[in-house]
């Protein structure tokens, strides 16, 4: 049962174009989201977040949409650089507990020069 | 400013061994949690503690895994007698508080390979 899905394995966009990539998720008790983006052989590294009472958060080319009533998120990368290039995971936690991540299967993001 | 720590980074086991993966968080940060990813796969929730405490280990296969965090050295993630299926890469990652408005910090990772 997965709860957060990524639908498109992979993308592939021009340099200085915009690049979309799309989450949905399933549970209705997540209430905050997370990108990542990981590198072969590295860790992911956190990108940028929202909160379920926000349906838009911004950090310099990186912008995060929320559609709560779709249950749907999407990051945008407004120019895509070449060193974007890499795979993307869209993560949700659940209210209460502990801070565990649940995490799509992610998007793995081509730029080309 | 070192970040998370994993040891090793590839590690070969037969099957039937035990593998111990280690994790020392970045400074000052005192939740630890573990995640694995198959291949071609997200990363799943595997465990999450605290000094001495195991705050949430749902994500944790019901046998041959256990994980420690003691009060001094790293956190350790525990496999006995290792299976081909437990190859996998194991990340740790670390935050120093309860709020994830700024996400976890991950290590690199350690790759598993059972042969």
């Amino acid at each position: 049962d997965q709860q957060v899905k990524q639908n498109s394995p992979s993308l592939s966009v021009q340099e200085g174009r915009i690049s979309i990539l799309n989450c949905d998720y399933t549970n209705s008790m997540f209430d905050y989201f997370l990108w990542y983006k990981k590198y072969p052989a590295e860790g992911p590294t956190f990108l940028i977040s929202i909160s379920s009472i926000k349906d838009k958060n911004e950090d310099g080319r990186f912008t995060v949409f929320l559609n709560k009533s779709a249950k749907h998120l999407s990051l945008h990368i407004v120019p895509s650089q070449p060193g974007d290039s890499a795979v993307y995971f869209c993560a949700a936690s659940a209210a209460g507990g502990s801070e565990k991540l649940v995490f799509g299967k992610g998007t793995k993001l081509t730029v080309n020069p | 400013n070192a970040g998370v720590m994993q040891n090793p980074r590839h590690l070969v086991r037969r099957r039937g061994q035990e593998a111990r993966l280690r994790c020392s968080p970045m400074k000052g940060h005192s939740h630890v949690y573990w995640y694995r990813q198959l291949p071609e796969e997200g990363l799943k929730f595997m465990v999450y503690l605290q000094k001495e405490n195991i705050i949430d280990e749902s994500g944790m296969p019901k046998e041959r895994f256990s994980a420690e965090f003691p009060k001094e050295g790293p956190s350790i993630l525990r496999i006995q007698q290792v299976v081909r299926g437990d190859s996998a890469a194991y990340f740790c990652a670390s935050s120093s508080r309860q709020v994830l408005n700024y996400g976890y910090t991950f290590g690199s990772g350690t790759r598993l390979t059972v042969v």
